[in-house]
């Protein structure tokens, strides 16, 4: 069975900083991929980035980057240089080849002016 | 250019009534997902479509929940007997194959479902 663990309910950060939000996962499924999705209030769930189990680099979007180790079972996902709009709920998911995701409870982020 | 789209967005029933939400997938895309969320946790897998067929149910809660997609694009979702249990977002997300693990879910709107 597959777990995804965001151990974060609650995040604060002040504007113009970087911020990291926290995922371990579990699975004995040697293929997989981690996402990290944002849900603002609208309530509409936004790709942010992805990693696969086998990619030897870490995944980078924009100011979006994930820190991936792969010993630890860990897909951490760093904001660079924190906006008023990124203040949203945050998860993390798990994709293996059955098809089947597996999602965080998530993390509320919220940016400080 | 159209993303997954969901009807209705809002649905208000009333306890034991039927209801059904339609889940229409981006173009294409031969697989199609079914999550509950409720408020302040993460999407709950509830079943997997590949193509026509349920490539894994294994989220229904329960017999009275149930979901077709008769020609592999739009799918339906069937609650029978709502209970006020089953009041949440109901999330449908579509990729373009469902069996890799590197396709990307688009995620539609969603339909809030609330049982009086």
């Amino acid at each position: 069975a597959q777990k995804i663990t965001q151990t974060q309910p609650g995040m604060f950060v002040q504007e113009k900083e970087a911020v990291t939000l926290d995922c371990t996962y579990d699975t004995s499924d040697p293929s997989y991929g981690l996402f990290w999705y944002k849900q603002p209030s609208s309530g509409e769930m936004i790709f942010l980035i992805y990693q696969g189990s086998y990619d030897q680099q870490n995944a980078t979007e924009g100011r979006y980057s994930l820190n991936f180790q792969k010993a630890r079972k860990s897909a951490n996902l760093v904001i660079s240089a924190s906006q008023l709009g990124d203040s949203a709920m945050y998860f993390c998911a798990m994709n293996t080849n059955a098809g089947k995701s597996t999602f965080g409870d998530g993390t509320t982020l919220t940016v400080k002016p | 250019g159209a993303g997954v789209s969901q009807t209705p967005s809002n649905k208000v029933t009333e306890k034991g009534k039927y209801v059904e939400l339609r889940c229409d997938p981006i173009s294409g895309h031969t697989a199609l997902y079914w999550y509950r969320q409720s408020l302040g946790q993460g999407p709950e897998f509830l079943i997997y479509f590949q193509g026509t067929g349920a490539a894994d149910d294994s989220g229904l809660p329960n017999d009275r929940f149930f979901a077709v997609r008769p020609e592999g694009s739009v799918s339906t979702l069937k609650i029978q007997r709502t209970e006020r249990g089953d009041s949440a977002v109901y999330l449908c997300a579509s990729s373009l194959e469902g069996t890799v693990h590197y396709n990307e879910q688009f995620f539609g709107p969603g339909t809030r479902l609330t049982v009086l």
